[in-house]
């Protein structure tokens, strides 16, 4: 069935750096822009960073651009998110989404369970 | 402006009708998207582009839009319908840089 397993999550000082993984299956990955979405506890959903389905095209938010850095590897139907100088406010759940893509909107139509990021010293 | 407005908090009665609404100036380049949460749950789309639902969300559920403001409407709401709801949509400038309203928590009575 369609799926997506975030891994990678956990906790770590801040300034420290984490890499999460995100596993795909049931659906052609190599066709879909990718996403990770961030929880914090208690709060609103925020998008974090964009790429696109041949990795050449890539975005972030405000609050991670510097610090993170998006990528993925088709052939191994897997998506990444590279985290370094991390501070408090990082601390949530990350979800991974596929996107769908047209001229008119994006919209998120399959996510994973989510990978819980604590940073805490 | 990059920001999606809701209501924090909606309630509707078991079996009537609710609108929930999300504003922003990018939704009048941009359709909105819709996503359902539940509690220690990951969201769920249920409504994207003009009005499509993906397979498996009730016909119930409904999206539509006017100028600067997006709507899911439920029609004849079910207790399993008590969630949070989240818009999304594009920046105004049209890159792919996601905007989430700040939530909707709807209580059905």
């Amino acid at each position: 069935q369609v799926q997506l397993v975030e891994s990678g999550g956990g906790l770590v000082k801040p300034g420290g750096s984490l890499r999460l993984s995100c596993a795909a299956s049931g659906f052609t990955f190599s066709d879909y822009y990718m996403s990770w979405i961030r929880q914090a506890p208690g709060k609103g959903l925020e998008w974090v960073s964009y790429i696109s389905s041949s990795s050449s095209y890539t975005n972030y938010a405000d609050s991670v651009k510097g610090r993170f850095t998006i990528s993925r590897d088709n052939a191994k139907n897997s998506l990444y998110l590279q985290m370094n100088s991390l501070r408090a406010e990082d601390t949530a759940v990350y979800y991974c989404a596929s996107v769908v893509v047209t001229a008119r909107f994006d919209a998120f139509d399959i996510w994973g369970q989510g990978t819980m990021v604590t940073v805490s010293s | 402006s990059s920001e999606l407005t809701q209501d924090p908090a909606v309630s509707v009665a078991l079996g009537q009708t609710v609108r929930i609404t999300c504003q922003g100036d990018s939704l009048r380049s941009y359709y909105a998207s819709w996503y359902q949460q539940k509690p220690g749950q990951a969201p769920v789309l249920v409504i994207y582009g003009k009005n499509n639902r993906p397979s498996g969300i009730p016909d119930r559920f409904s999206g539509s839009s006017s100028g600067n403001t997006a709507s899911l409407t439920i029609t004849g709401a079910q207790a399993e319908d008590e969630a949070d709801y989240y818009c999304n949509s594009r920046d105004s400038s049209g890159n792919h840089l996601g905007v989430f309203g700040g939530g909707t928590k709807l209580t059905v009575l």
